[in-house]
């Protein structure tokens, strides 16, 4: 069974809209850390987010914001009012305990495209 | 602001050939990682090495690969006999701890096999 699930394979935005990227994990953990991150054209792998399983507050960042909640598994990312620039694969993430150190596990990606 | 560095960028080599990539992961963490992405897919675990040896691997990481670091800085990827589908971007990463800290990624070395 996949352990992070982003249903949405590819979005297609006008710049200045709203989009909301989703991420739907599974684990058996009562400790485990959500992760986002950003792939942009160039290929790098940028960190965006990082949070752990005991704290569900919403997160803002600028024009970014999180929602996490462990009712539903889920952990979304919003961006408010798009930007060419914010054009990329994003990648949610998982880490759970795994012996000596930690099994982090990407989801498959949603490829955002924000258009002019 | 300390980065995790790889190199090369980009190698093309040809099938059978061994290849070596190379990652300076950032200097005080304790975790160090390689992942691949093939092309237009997800990315995918290889191995997570800590205290000098293997902590896990995936079962793509089999005899053909290997890791190592041989000296306080470096921490190299060998595939000993490479195939067409080993095509991929490998990323480098590296850790703080093990314990759900965040993990750093280099910005890749994207390997072609011909």
């Amino acid at each position: 069974a996949q352990k992070v699930t982003q249903a949405q394979t590819e979005i297609s935005v006008v710049e200045k809209e709203d989009v909301t990227l989703d991420c739907v994990y599974e684990t058996r953990d009562t400790t485990y850390y959500l992760f986002w991150y950003k792939q942009p054209p160039s290929g790098e792998l940028v960190f965006l987010i990082r949070r752990n399983s005991f704290d569900e507050q919403n997160e803002i960042s600028g024009r970014y914001s999180w929602n996490f909640q462990k009712s539903t598994s889920s952990f979304n990312f919003t961006i408010t009012a798009s930007q060419v620039v914010d054009s990329a694969v994003y990648f949610c993430a998982l880490s759970e305990r795994y012996n000596y150190g930690q099994n982090f596990v990407f989801g498959p990606g949603t490829r955002l495209s924000v258009l002019p | 602001e300390p980065e995790v560095t790889q190199t090369p960028s980009h190698q093309v080599t040809q099938m059978g050939q061994e290849v070596i990539l190379r990652c300076v992961p950032i200097s005080n963490h304790l975790y160090f990682y390689w992942y691949r992405q093939i092309l237009g897919q997800k990315v995918e675990f290889l191995v997570s090495f800590y205290n000098n040896e293997i902590s896990e691997k995936s079962e793509i990481f089999d005899d053909q690969f290997s890791v190592e670091r041989p000296d306080g800085s470096n921490f190299t990827l060998k595939i000993r006999s490479t195939k067409l589908e080993d095509s991929a971007m490998y990323f480098c990463a590296s850790s703080l701890t093990g314990d759900g800290n965040t993990i750093y990624f280099g910005e890749g070395s994207w390997l072609t096999v011909v």
